[in-house]
């Protein structure tokens, strides 16, 4: 089973409006978890990261997440969102004890204008 | 600029044969990884290497060999034996996994 799920495969919001981006992880324990960001035939761009400390997190390009314990997410937002935000969104976790980076199996962000 | 050169962006290649992808860093990361990415199934990944020489294998390992003879270098030799080739690889390395990988720009295999 997946242990990292993004229940939503596609999302299409107007330009303007905000995006959230839902993550769920399954890992007991408080993973090192992240947000990734994927234009098309290109790599992926690390958008924000969270291991430890404050629970919202902020990252570039205008995007923030926010770790919640008691509902295992880590939920990407941006309160406005711009046409060049059109790509692939996944998130990513590392179990604490190792390195290997589980993704979800994305979200496509569609910008309607 | 340090970063993470794949190539080539496109290989194509008769069925059968097996094909090496190059992944190349400069940013003296320590690990290295390789990872599959089909649409709908996000990335999966097939091999990682912590240090030189040495590396493990991933979740789908099977069809697929690497090595790790430099820092530096990472290819990934896509055998015969791989039933579905045909797929974006993405190689990515990192200094500490928790800091975040930094990922190549892909290599798009089609198997013909």
């Amino acid at each position: 089973a997946q242990s990292v799920t993004q229940p939503d495969i596609h999302i299409t919001v107007s330009e303007g409006a905000s995006l959230e981006l839902r993550c769920n992880y399954s890992y007991g324990a408080t993973p090192y978890l992240f947000w990734y960001v994927q234009s098309p035939g290109q790599g992926l761009q690390l958008l924000l990261k969270y291991f430890s400390g404050d629970t919202l997190v902020q990252g570039i390009k205008g995007f923030e997440a926010e770790f919640k314990r008691s509902q295992s997410s880590f939920n990407l937002r941006k309160p406005s969102v711009h046409w060049s935000d059109a790509a692939e969104y996944f998130c990513g976790e590392i179990k604490a004890a190792g390195n290997k980076l589980t993704f979800g199996g994305g979200t496509r962000v569609l910008v309607k204008p | 600029d340090g970063g993470i050169t794949q190539s080539p962006k496109y290989l194509f290649r008769k069925e059968g044969q097996n094909v090496t992808l190059s992944c190349e860093q400069n940013l003296n990361h320590d690990a290295m990884y390789w990872y599959r990415q089909d649409p709908g199934q996000g990335l999966r990944l097939i091999y990682y290497s912590q240090i030189v020489n040495d590396f493990q294998k991933g979740d789908i390992a099977e069809g697929y060999s690497v090595s790790r003879e430099k820092k530096e270098s990472f290819p990934l030799t896509v055998t015969s034996a791989q039933k579905n080739p045909t797929a974006f690889y993405l190689c990515a390395s990192s200094i500490e996994g928790r800091d975040g990988y930094t990922f190549g720009s892909g290599t798009r295999l089609t198997v013909v």
